[in-house]
């Protein structure tokens, strides 16, 4: 069964960094999603992606955070100078439409 | 705003006794609702979707059903190996987000 595959699992950052999140999205799918969940927090909406360009964003998603489809696979999200509050899991979505929404495994990101 | 409410926050169950999840929304132009299942630490996992009132869906133990105003997942002599805990989120207007309710999260004993 087709899945979506992040990378890495788990990352360790030092307040200030930047970090990038990668994802592998199904390669069928035309929209693709990143999502984060806080500890003990619903799973919240971030960022859409379509046509080569941002389709929607949350208030979550400000200026410190950046997304680039650098070729036909890869799907990524650059958080550019991480806080303490960024601390969640993050997941990748795809889709096509409204059909075969997919998460990935999500990555742990702990900034310290 | 879309808001998804779902209850109880945790539920208790026996090997075997069946019992039902609730999902209620209020939302303006639902395209869609899902039911995922999360495991601790790891991502949610699709169920299903479901797309106008009077919808229903079914595997395994599992079958979601769909009015108006609310969904349920009813599970059918459920085992310990269905402890999770279960997300409905929703699907609106010419948006592509979900919009997620808190989750249930099911303890079966065996």
């Amino acid at each position: 069964e087709p899945e979506v595959t992040q990378t890495p699992s788990h990352q360790v950052t030092q307040m200030g960094q930047e970090v990038i999140l990668r994802c592998v999205p199904i390669s069928n799918h035309l929209y693709f999603y990143w999502y984060r969940q806080i500890l003990g927090q619903k799973v919240e909406f971030l960022v859409s992606f379509y046509n080569n360009e941002i389709s929607e964003k949350s208030e979550i998603f400000d200026d410190q955070f950046s997304v680039e489809r650098p070729d036909g696979s890869n799907f990524t999200l650059k958080i550019r100078s991480t806080k303490l509050e960024d601390s969640a899991m993050y997941f990748c979505a795809s889709s096509l439409g409204q059909a075969g929404y997919t998460f990935g495994s999500g990555t742990r990101l702990t900034v310290v | 705003e879309d808001q998804v409410t779902q209850s109880p926050e945790a539920l208790r169950l026996q090997e075997g006794e069946s019992s039902s999840l609730n999902c209620s929304y209020t939302v303006s132009g639902l395209r869609g609702l899902f039911w995922y299942r999360q495991d601790p630490g790891k991502g949610p996992e699709f169920l299903f979707t479901l797309y106008s009132a009077g919808e229903e869906k079914e595997k395994e133990r599992l079958k979601a059903t769909l009015t108006k105003k609310e969904s349920f997942l009813h599970i059918t002599a459920p085992k310990p190996e269905d402890s999770a805990t279960y997300l409905c989120a929703v699907l609106t207007g010419a948006n592509s987000k979900l919009t997620f309710g808190k989750g249930i999260t099911l303890s079966v004993r065996p």
